[in-house]
C-alpha cells in the first residue's frame, strides 16, 4: 500500500493559463474524490468518482474545471483559464466501495498540489 | 447545508496534558465521522473513523466518540506531546453521500 500520490506538489501559474493535476490513487480503490483547500479552511469537496464515472460535482466546480477518471485508475483535474481565486491546495482521497453503494468508507488522503496563480 | 464547528479554534498546551477537541454538525444525521490530523503545508493523515454501529475509536493516546443524536464528537488525546503540535479536522458525510464536510478545525500546540 504506497499510499495516494499527487503530482505536482506544487505549480505557480500565471492568470489565464491552463494547469493540470494528476492523482493516483491507492490501489484497489475504486472512490476517487477531490477537494479544495483554501489558507485557514477545512477541505471542500468538489467531485467524486466510482471506478471511471463521475457521480457528483460540486457547485464549486465551475465550468473551468473538469475532471476525469478515463480508465478508473488515476484521475486528472483540469483548471482552464486560471484566475488568482483558484490558488488554493487541492487534496485528492480514495477509498473503497464496500457494503453498497450507500454506505461510507474511511477516506485516505493524498499530500496535495498546492496552486499559486499570479 | 452540512455545517461543522470545531472548537476551540486553537488551543496552546504544555507537554504532557490530556485535552479535548470539540466538533458538532447542524445537522445531527451522522452516520460516520472521520478525525483527520493535518500538519502546516501537508495533506491530511486520517486519524479515527467512527462508524455508524459505533460510537467511540481509540488508537493509542488517542479516543474519538461520536453521539449521533446531538450530533457532536469529541477527540481526546491523553498524555500530550510536542510531536502532536497540527491542526485536527473532523468530517463526516451527509446520510446517503460520500464526500465528507469539513470543519475548520483546531490548531493545536503542544508547547515542551
Amino acid at each position: 500500500d504506497t499510499g495516494v500520490s499527487q503530482d505536482p506538489r506544487h505549480k505557480i501559474t500565471k492568470r489565464g493559463q491552463n494547469v493540470t493535476f494528476r492523482c493516483d490513487p491507492i490501489s484497489e480503490h475504486n472512490r476517487l474524490y477531490w477537494y479544495r483547500q483554501t489558507l485557514g479552511q477545512g477541505p471542500e469537496f468538489l467531485t467524486y468518482f466510482q471506478n471511471e464515472a463521475q457521480l457528483e460535482k460540486s457547485r464549486l466546480l465551475s465550468d473551468r474545471f473538469s475532471a476525469e477518471r478515463p480508465k478508473g485508475s488515476f484521475s486528472t483535474l483540469e483548471i482552464q483559464r486560471t484566475e488568482q481565486g483558484d490558488s488554493a491546495m487541492y487534496l485528492c482521497a480514495s477509498s473503497r466501495l464496500a457494503g453498497g453503494p450507500s454506505s461510507y468508507n474511511e477516506q485516505f488522503f493524498g499530500p496535495g498540489t498546492r496552486l499559486t496563480v499570479l | 447545508k452540512q455545517e461543522v464547528t470545531q472548537i476551540p479554534a486553537a488551543l496552546s498546551v504544555p507537554e504532557g496534558e490530556n485535552l479535548v477537541l470539540n466538533c458538532s454538525f447542524t445537522d445531527s444525521a451522522i452516520y460516520n465521522l472521520q478525525w483527520f490530523r493535518q500538519d502546516p503545508g501537508k495533506g491530511l493523515t486520517s486519524l479515527l473513523l467512527i462508524q455508524s454501529s459505533q460510537r467511540e475509536q481509540t488508537s493509542g493516546r488517542l479516543n474519538a466518540s461520536l453521539d449521533k443524536s446531538s450530533g457532536r464528537s469529541t477527540l481526546y488525546i491523553a498524555a500530550s506531546q510536542p510531536g502532536d503540535s497540527a491542526t485536527y479536522l473532523c468530517a463526516g458525510p451527509r446520510p446517503g453521500a460520500n464526500n465528507l464536510f469539513f470543519g475548520t478545525g483546531t490548531r493545536l500546540t503542544v508547547i515542551p
